[in-house]
């Protein structure tokens, strides 16, 4: 089953303002992972945090991980047009091998110009 | 390089007929997976492999088979389409380490 679930589901922001999602998720993990998916596109994936990290940034991208709620957020500040497309967590389960990543249902953000 | 490539872009098929999706990489990645993305779902792991010669089951198996024969292919087979498998299928591909995957364009593809 699903692991990640984003939330909210959908956002819609003027540009220049901050974009906050969250994801939450069930197991314990090595590491946490977000990706952006453009209309009609692959994923990309943005960013990586370990299960023993507990912030990271990368550009306009700070992303938060809380192991004991088992949750993670995505900022993007300062957000731009090109910013428009749907935002997924996903998990690299601990516990061995390597069977993919287990997916969020995703966040989809409209910024408004 | 290309990274991941998969073909065809686009596939309309009748119940019961079969196809393969093509998914190569030039990447000299282990590990290879397939996922479906149906509205409101995200994406579910369908098959995976960590290496030549070996795959194993993901979230959604059933109505599909893999082979990965090669590091770089890793063909999808559909052995009787039904409805139910109307989606978008991506192709992905990692290193062992820390396992950030690289996502072909997807094949979209309906079952008549």
């Amino acid at each position: 089953s699903q692991q990640g679930e984003e939330d909210p589901q959908a956002l819609s922001i003027q540009e220049g303002e901050n974009a906050t999602m969250n994801c939450s998720y069930k197991t314990s993990i090595n590491n946490l992972q977000w990706y952006r998916q453009n209309s009609g596109r692959g994923l990309v994936h943005l960013i990586l945090i370990r299960s023993n990290e507990r912030e990271k940034h990368s550009g306009r991208l700070r992303v938060t991980l809380d192991t004991s709620k088992k949750s993670s957020s995505l900022l993007i500040t300062a957000s731009r047009a090109a910013d428009t497309a749907s935002y997924f967590c996903a998990t690299d389960e601990s516990g061995g091998g390597a069977d993919g990543l287990t997916f969020g249902k995703g966040t989809h953000l409209i910024i408004q110009p | 390089n290309a990274g991941v490539t998969q073909t065809p872009k686009f596939q309309v098929l009748k119940t019961g007929q079969s196809m393969t999706l093509q998914c190569a990489q030039d990447m000299n990645h282990e590990y290879m997976s397939w996922y479906r993305q149906d509205p409101g779902m995200g994406l579910r792991l369908i098959h995976y492999s960590v290496g030549a010669g070996i795959t194993d089951q993901g979230e959604v198996p059933n109505g599909y088979n893999v082979s990965r024969s090669t590091t770089e292919d890793f063909p999808l087979r559909l052995l009787s389409a039904a409805p139910s498998q109307t989606s978008v299928y991506f192709c992905a591909s990692s290193l062992s380490t820390e396992n950030i995957q690289y996502f072909g364009a997807g094949t979209r593809l309906s079952v008549l």
